[in-house]
């Protein structure tokens, strides 16, 4: 069966520190990955994606993410985090269902706590 | 560009009332989800259309929810009757490639906060 988990309910990280938000996978087939943000009273918003091709993807707002296919992982990362930053983060997986269709599972999200 | 909309923003009804939710898909995009976010869980997928036909709601209670999609663009969730257990955030998304498309995002809308008591 699919499924995604972030291992952290909440990261804290200092503001212009590196910030990395982890996140696993189980999936049959070639795996394609997803990053989204949630602001609050706000939907989702795609940050990246991962296909095929390089491990390294980059994405909106200067986040990236490392598709590690050994570990099954696939960590978002950002250089220097921002207070701005703060936000709900969920890793998605999409993978073909028996049906024969694809289908989003997404993770339980991790809360980001960018401090001053 | 405008971006996916949806109403009410809130809605608080009493156990066994029946509520609907309305989505308009960002214009041109073939794809909609409707998904329901627990607190403190992701999203779970409820039902996909392509264009006004169904493509997966393997996941969708189908004794109490039902949506349709009737001209490809507009869609409603219907719950009837709700119970406790449906208080969650109804969001919808929708997509400019098809379903059968494994890498397309999702543009999401803000989101129907349900409470019932």
């Amino acid at each position: 069966a699919q499924s995604v988990a972030q291992p952290e309910d909440q990261v804290n990280v200092a503001e212009g520190n590196p910030l990395t938000v982890k996140c696993t996978y189980s999936v049959s087939g070639n795996p394609y990955l997803f990053w989204y943000v949630q602001y609050p009273n706000r939907g989702l918003q795609f940050l990246l994606k991962y296909i095929t091709g390089d491990n390294l993807v980059k994405g909106s707002y200067g986040f990236e993410a490392e598709f590690n296919k050994s570990q099954t992982s696939f960590h978002l990362k950002k250089p220097s985090a921002l207070v701005s930053d703060s936000a709900l983060y969920f890793c998605a997986v999409r993978g073909l269902t028996p049906s024969g269709t694809y289908k989003y599972i997404f993770g339980t999200g991790t809360r980001l706590k960018v401090l001053a | 560009e405008a971006g996916v909309a949806q109403s009410p923003r809130y809605k608080i009804i009493e156990k066994r009332q029946s509520v609907a939710f309305w989505c308009n898909p960002i214009s041109g995009h073939a794809t909609l989800y409707w998904y329901q976010q627990i607190l403190g869980q992701g999203p779970k997928l409820l039902i996909q259309f392509q264009n006004n036909g169904v493509v997966d709601d393997s996941q969708l209670p189908k004794d109490r929810f039902s949506a349709e999609r009737l001209k490809g663009v507009d869609s409603t969730l219907k719950i009837q009757p709700a119970k406790l257990e449906d208080s969650a955030v109804y969001l919808c998304a929708s997509s400019p490639q098809p379903a059968g498309v494994p890498y397309n995002e999702q543009f999401f809308g803000p989101g129907t906060r349900l409470t019932v008591l």
